[in-house]
């Protein structure tokens, strides 16, 4: 499985600050998903890009999908304590698998 | 409600006591797959199952077992737990994976503590 490394692993910035995390490849993906976890729960898919430099957004979550489909980007504009948790990326790989980062925490000071 | 429903959410046994988590899915989904989450380690793949009687390896299947006799359920078995399988557990499914984007749906999770 193709290996996804994130960074930074931890993040801590102040309410209304902005961020930018990474997750980089070395691998080609068919698709790559950011999900976000909070404590004990499970991960929840916050978007889907499947086209290289592909960008989407989502309210003020901006993600961006490297040209080569290798890398892929998460940049938040004027954080919130809710946006506070574990954003994992996950690659599809040719072999029917779901490889996942380790995340990236972001924690988001009131 | 679509959901990935998991039981039990908590357990703790002891070492060689043979335990069943069970996964079902209400979304008609063919792909389903169990993960382990540990810390510094990330979700690992445990085992996936493309649709009904079709099941693979994951990147740390030893020590786990797994069937999809049905669409719905994909039950993960330890046969014989040890120590080093103390940890979170995730069922999860996608809707298709030939011609998808693999999103998946996770469940909540269980937390497993063996002794």
């Amino acid at each position: 499985t193709q290996l996804l490394e994130q960074s930074p692993q931890f993040l801590s910035i102040q309410e209304g600050e902005n961020l930018t995390v990474y997750c980089n490849s070395s691998s080609v993906f068919s698709s790559l998903q950011w999900y976000r976890q909070e404590p004990g729960e499970g991960p929840v898919l916050l978007v889907t890009v499947v086209t290289g430099g592909e960008v989407k957004k989502l309210k003020r979550l901006t993600f961006q999908f490297g040209d080569a489909r290798k890398d892929s980007s998460l940049h938040i504009t004027a954080a919130q304590p809710g946006d506070t948790g574990l954003y994992l990326c996950a690659g599809a790989d040719g072999n029917n698998r779901l490889a996942f980062g380790k995340g990236n925490q972001v924690v988001v000071i009131p | 409600e679509a959901q990935v429903t998991q039981n039990p959410r908590y357990l703790i046994t002891v070492t060689g006591k043979k335990l069943t988590v069970t996964c079902s899915q209400n979304m008609n989904h063919e792909y389903m797959s169990w993960y382990r989450q540990d810390p510094g380690l990330g979700l690992r793949q445990i085992y996936y199952s493309m649709n009904v009687e079709v099941t693979d390896k994951g990147d740390v299947p030893e020590g786990y077992k797994v069937s999809r006799k049905e669409k719905r359920n994909f039950p993960l078995i330890l046969e014989s737990p040890s120590p080093n399988q103390t940890s979170l557990y995730f069922c999860a499914s996608t809707l298709t994976w030939t011609f998808g984007a693999h999103e998946q749906f996770f469940g909540p999770g269980t937390r497993l503590t063996v002794l």
